[in-house]
């Protein structure tokens, strides 16, 4: 079955530190890959997303992800964390089919130590 | 407005009565989804509307959930007889179409006493 992993539930960082959070997907061929963020009290907010070529993505607030297609893996990487980068990050995938349905990893909850 | 509106923000209710959550999505986009939060569940996908087509109901938990797209626009989720286990945080995003670029609303709290 197609599934989404998320290893780790909370990260905590310190400030200014680097940031990779881990996602892993089991899948039948490469997915669409894609990462979302949601803020306390805001909606979820795609951060970046890989659809195929060249396998480091760049993505808004100065997130980056790396596709690995032999570890089967889409973790998201931030050279320099930021307070307001607090929140919880939530890797997805898209569903064999299309439809744009996602199916969602459980979610990294990111804290930042100031 | 600019983003996609849910509501209502909060709603308690008792076992065994009927709710229904609101989603006001996107001018313009076709695409509408409603997903479920549960505490360390991450997002649960319930259904999908896409223009004209048949709903993707796939995700629905069980026939006490239904949902409904009017005029390509606003939906409605409706969860009959609720239950404790429903407790959630209910998501509604809409799209353009475009792979993946879902915009979510800030979502409906629902708590069943």
């Amino acid at each position: 079955a197609q599934s989404v992993t998320q290893p780790d539930i909370h990260i905590t960082v310190s400030e200014g530190a680097s940031l990779e959070l881990r996602c892993n997907y089991s899948y039948g061929a490469t997915p669409y890959l894609f990462w979302y963020v949601q803020s306390p009290g805001q909606g979820l907010q795609l951060l970046l997303k890989y659809f195929s070529g060249d396998t480091l993505v760049q993505g808004i607030k100065g997130f980056e992800a790396e596709f690995k297609r032999s570890q089967s893996s889409f973790n998201l990487r931030k050279p320099s964390v930021h307070w307001s980068d607090a929140a919880e990050y939530f890797c997805a995938v898209e569903l064999t089919g299309g439809g744009n349905k996602l199916t969602f990893g459980t979610g990294t909850q990111l804290k930042v130590e100031l | 407005g600019a983003g996609v509106s849910q509501s209502p923000s909060n709603k308690v209710t008792e076992k065994g009565k009927d709710v229904e959550l609101r989603c006001d999505p996107i001018s313009g986009h076709t695409a509408l989804y409603w997903y479920r939060q549960s505490l360390g569940q991450g997002l649960e996908f319930l259904i999908y509307f896409q223009g004209n087509s048949a709903p993707d109901k796939s995700g629905l938990p069980s026939d006490r959930f239904s949902a409904e797209r009017t005029g390509g626009s606003v939906s409605t989720l409706t969860i009959q007889r609720t239950q404790q286990e429903d407790s959630a945080v209910y998501l509604c995003a809409s799209s353009q179409g475009i792979t993946g670029e879902l915009f979510f609303g800030e979502g409906s709290r629902l708590t069943v006493l």
